[in-house]
């Protein structure tokens, strides 16, 4: 079955330093998503990409955050400036919708643990 | 805004035992509902999802949920759990039908399998 995969499976970052967190999608899926979990606490939406453009991000998604789709494979999380409170899992999702009315669901990769010291 | 809560933190129960997760929801519309499970060290796996139609749904593993609107909740069950379910679970709750993707996700439900 296709999976989501994600890399590294653990980064560990001195603060203030930028980060790029990497992840492949389903190859056949058109909208892209980044979640994140500290530790002990939900799951949280950070941002969706459609059609090569941010579709809808959370209040989390500020400056520091940026996502690109540089090839026709991989979506990317940059952080800019790392901060402690950026250590968490990340998580990348993928899901088959076709536009915004569609509604499949989201498939997950294993997720990135972000460390920063 | 949508929120979802799971009102279990922790749960426990023996292996062949029946189980039921709760989860309710609160969101104006038709709320597009779906559990996910997470095994230690892995990413979130879709069990089952509602969309509309047929409020009991079937998912992989042999789980279960009902939507029920008059309670607002969405429920999880297995008849029989075994020792590889132990994991922690995860109800969220969408609101395609505003053309929105974020997905809203509760606290999750630690499940853990007596032998």
């Amino acid at each position: 079955e296709p999976e989501v995969t994600q890399t590294p499976s653990h980064q560990v970052t001195q603060m203030g330093q930028e980060v790029i967190l990497r992840c492949v999608p389903i190859s056949n899926h058109l909208y892209f998503y980044w979640y994140r979990q500290i530790l002990g606490q939900k799951v949280e939406f950070l941002v969706s990409f459609y059609n090569n453009e941010i579709s809808e991000k959370s209040e989390i998604f500020d400056d520091q955050f940026s996502v690109e789709r540089p090839d026709g494979s991989n979506f990317t999380l940059k952080i800019r400036s790392t901060k402690l409170e950026d250590s968490a899992m990340y998580f990348c999702a993928s899901s088959e919708d076709r536009g915004p009315n569609s509604n499949q669901p989201q498939h997950f990769g294993d997720g990135t643990r972000l460390s920063i010291l | 805004a949508q929120s979802v809560t799971q009102p279990d933190i922790h749960i426990t129960v023996s292996e062949g035992a029946s189980l039921e997760l709760r989860c309710n929801y609160s969101y104006g519309a038709t709320p597009y509902l779906f559990w996910y499970v997470q095994s230690p060290g892995q990413g979130l796996q879709l069990l089952l999802k509602y969309f509309s139609g047929d409020t009991l749904v079937q998912g992989i593993k042999g789980f279960e949920a009902e939507f029920k609107r008059s309670q607002s909740s969405f429920n999880l069950r297995k008849p029989s759990v075994h020792w590889s379910d132990a994991a922690e679970y995860f109800c969220a709750v969408g609101a395609l039908d505003t053309g929105r993707r974020a997905l809203t996700f509760g606290s999750g439900t630690r499940l853990q399998v007596q032998p």
